[in-house]
């Protein structure tokens, strides 16, 4: 079974500066998604960025990017230029390739404080 | 803009009640997702549908039922509710997978207290 690692219980920043937040994960499948979902204290969460395992170009959105290590089964997202809106609560969360659903697996979640 | 929601935010009920969590979405998604959220634990899968009428068990399913009678919501039951049954509860939807990964929207979520 696919697992989703996340170290980090809570990070801080300070505001305009950078920070990553990390995320390993474990299959032994070799096509399959990542993701990492943003959720602020309103509780929607939010799609922030998203890896298809075949691609070596790592994902970005703006001030976030992803570092992905397929070898190493590692997922970290790096948030540039940080801004109080980025607190949040940051989750991390697979899906196979294909298959009749979508359904993601996650980890349990990393609390991001920004400090202004 | 895609939109899941949910009926009720907040939530008070007696133990051995039982509860109905309603989510409707408007964008004719096949597939449905009732998750609970927990702290420390992230989210974890209790049941989803692919179809009308079709349900599979997620990872977490003793306590809970579902029910699909129309494409556009997806209700989930707890027969008897109990304390450790308090929690977040988050629906989502998302279009049948293809090749480029459907994105998973969700709705805002019930918090459930059971006294």
């Amino acid at each position: 079974a696919q697992t989703v690692t996340q170290s980090q219980p809570e990070m801080s920043v300070q505001e305009a500066e950078t920070v990553t937040l990390s995320c390993t994960y474990d299959t032994s499948e070799s096509d399959y998604y990542l993701f990492w979902y943003k959720q602020p204290p309103s509780r929607q969460m939010i799609l922030v960025i998203r890896q298809e395992a075949y691609k070596q170009q790592n994902a970005t959105e703006n001030r976030f990017s992803v570092n992905f290590q397929k070898a190493a089964k590692s997922f970290s997202l790096k948030i540039s230029d940080s801004q109080l809106g980025d607190a949040a609560m940051y989750f991390c969360a697979y899906r196979n390739y294909g298959g009749a659903t979508n359904k993601l697996i996650f980890g349990t979640g990393t609390l991001l404080a920004v400090q202004p | 803009d895609v939109k899941v929601t949910q009926s009720s935010r907040y939530l008070v009920k007696r133990t051995g009640e039982k509860v109905f969590l309603e989510c409707v979405q408007d964008m004719d998604h096949e597939n449905m997702f009732w998750y609970r959220q927990d702290p420390g634990l992230g989210l974890r899968l209790i049941y989803f549908s692919y179809d009308v009428k079709m349900k599979e068990k997620g990872d977490i399913p003793e306590g809970y039922s579902v029910s699909r009678e129309k494409k556009e919501r997806f209700s989930l039951i707890l027969e008897s509710a109990s304390t450790n049954q308090t929690s977040m509860y988050l629906c989502a939807s998302s279009f049948s997978p293809d090749s480029s990964g459907n994105t998973i929207y969700f709705g805002e979520g019930s918090w459930l207290t059971v006294v």
